[in-house]
């Protein structure tokens, strides 16, 4: 039962690099989502991409990129990655509309 | 703006007695709302979903009502027991909108 698979679970980098966040599902779902936690700040919807080909932004998408590369994976890229994007990332699936199911994480620091 | 408000403060009870969360929200005409849960460390796991024309849903120990004229939702958990102990989030969504906007989620605390 892996459900939303995120790797890595613990990435530091040094201000400038960049990286790649992996989310992978295995429930056939349509929707996928990427979200980042802060401390005070709740859940804040990154990028979505509601079907296979297709990519959204949400609510903070600046200095991050999306691809659906098939319906299974949807990875999250930082170019050039900024203290401000310190932070824990949330990767999560739903079928449609219907309730979403998350991964475990990703905690990301950088210097 | 949209906004969500759930208590920033932890809310803290004996073991038994019943929990009750509060979500409030604003420029939201939300067709459902949903709960989740949150333990320190891992995802969010969905609980239960509310529409607009149901005033009340439970599930086992879980109750959670609907008032979309106070523009409110409760959550109750009856009969609370230590592993209730978590992250609760509130997740109220507009017709149409697929994707979810969180409150900053409420912790509690069930005291043995």
């Amino acid at each position: 039962n892996a459900g939303v698979t995120q790797t890595p679970k613990f990435q530091v980098l040094k201000t400038g690099q960049s990286m790649t966040l992996q989310c992978a599902q295995d429930m056939n779902h349509n929707s996928m989502y990427w979200y980042r936690q802060d401390p005070g700040m709740g859940l804040r919807l990154i990028y979505y991409s509601a079907s296979e080909g297709t990519t959204d932004k949400g609510e903070v998408p600046n200095g991050y990129n999306v691809s659906r590369l098939n319906k299974r994976e949807f990875s999250l890229r930082l170019e050039s990655a900024a203290p401000s994007q310190t932070s824990v990332y949330f990767c999560a699936s739903a079928q449609d509309n219907q309730p979403q199911h998350f991964g475990d994480g990703t905690r990301l620091s950088i210097l | 703006s949209q906004k969500i408000e759930q208590n920033s403060e932890a809310l803290n009870i004996q073991e038994g007695k019943t929990a009750t969360l509060t979500c409030n929200y604003t420029n939201y005409s939300p067709a459902y709302l949903q709960w989740y849960r949150q333990d320190p460390g891992r995802g969010p796991v969905f609980l239960l979903l509310i529409r607009e024309n149901e005033k009340e849903k439970r599930k086992e120990r879980l109750k959670v009502t609907f008032d979309t004229t106070l523009k409110q939702s409760l959550f109750h958990i009856t009969a609370s027991q230590p592993a209730d102990s978590a992250t609760y989030l509130c997740a109220p969504t507009d017709t149409g909108r697929r994707a979810l906007t969180f409150g900053s989620g409420t912790r509690l605390q069930v005291q043995p």
